[in-house]
């Protein structure tokens, strides 16, 4: 069946670059996207991007997708407390279960 | 708009009880999710409905589990009886998007305690 993958936690420097990785199985979602978790909050959508490109910039954020291997990433410049949440891809509607980044002083 | 509501908030109930969450989606949206998060099992899909039907239940654990969605802006799940495993925190999320497709607007969850 479909099913998105990523690592459960990560540790970052303050002031560090955050890679969170994903891997997914199925390609017909025309977006994928990652959300982020806040303590206590529901999640809500951070980026996304569009399946027919290689990669996405705002801000702080960039998005590289590489549909042939099917693997998403999201990177965080200049990680800072507020970024300490918990950071889930997703593929349509069907969701990893999410990477908690720890942000080190 | 408020976004997705869900209540209540917090639900401490004892081993056996029933146990019913509700969620109201926003306005016009097609589809509607209910998810539970665990901290060993992660954000999970249990059901979703599209236009009030529900298309996908495979990730209702059992039985004791149940989802209705009577009209568009009003659905529940619940729980008979309930167990201390279905502790967890209770999502609700909506979409404008038929099929499931789209953002996904988030309610801020119900946390289940059962003793």
């Amino acid at each position: 069946g479909e099913d998105v993958e990523q690592s459960l936690f990560l540790s970052v420097r303050e002031g560090d670059s955050s890679v969170i990785n994903c891997t997914y199985t199925d390609s017909s979602s025309t977006y994928l996207y990652w959300y982020k978790q806040e303590p206590g909050a529901g999640l809500q959508l951070l980026t996304y991007i569009f399946s027919n490109m290689d990669m996405k910039q705002d801000q702080r954020l960039t998005v590289l997708l590489n549909k042939k291997d099917k693997h998403l990433s999201l990177r965080i410049a200049d990680t800072q407390t507020g970024d300490s949440a918990i950071y889930f891809c997703a593929e349509g509607f069907i969701f990893g279960k999410g990477t908690r980044l720890h942000i080190l002083p | 708009d408020a976004g997705v509501i869900q209540s209540p908030r917090h639900e401490v109930t004892e081993m056996g009880q029933e146990v019913t969450l509700r969620c109201k989606p926003i306005s016009g949206h097609n589809s509607l999710f209910w998810y539970r998060q665990t901290m060993m099992r992660g954000l999970e899909l249990l059901i979703y409905f599209n236009n009030n039907v529900p298309i996908d239940d495979s990730g209702m654990p059992e039985d004791r589990f149940s989802a209705k969605m009577p009209n568009a802006s009003f659905s529940t799940l619940k729980i008979q009886p309930s167990e201390p495993r279905d502790s967890a925190v209770y999502f609700c999320a909506s979409t404008a998007f038929s099929g499931g497709a789209g953002e996904q607007f988030f309610g801020p969850g119900t946390r289940l305690t059962v003793l």
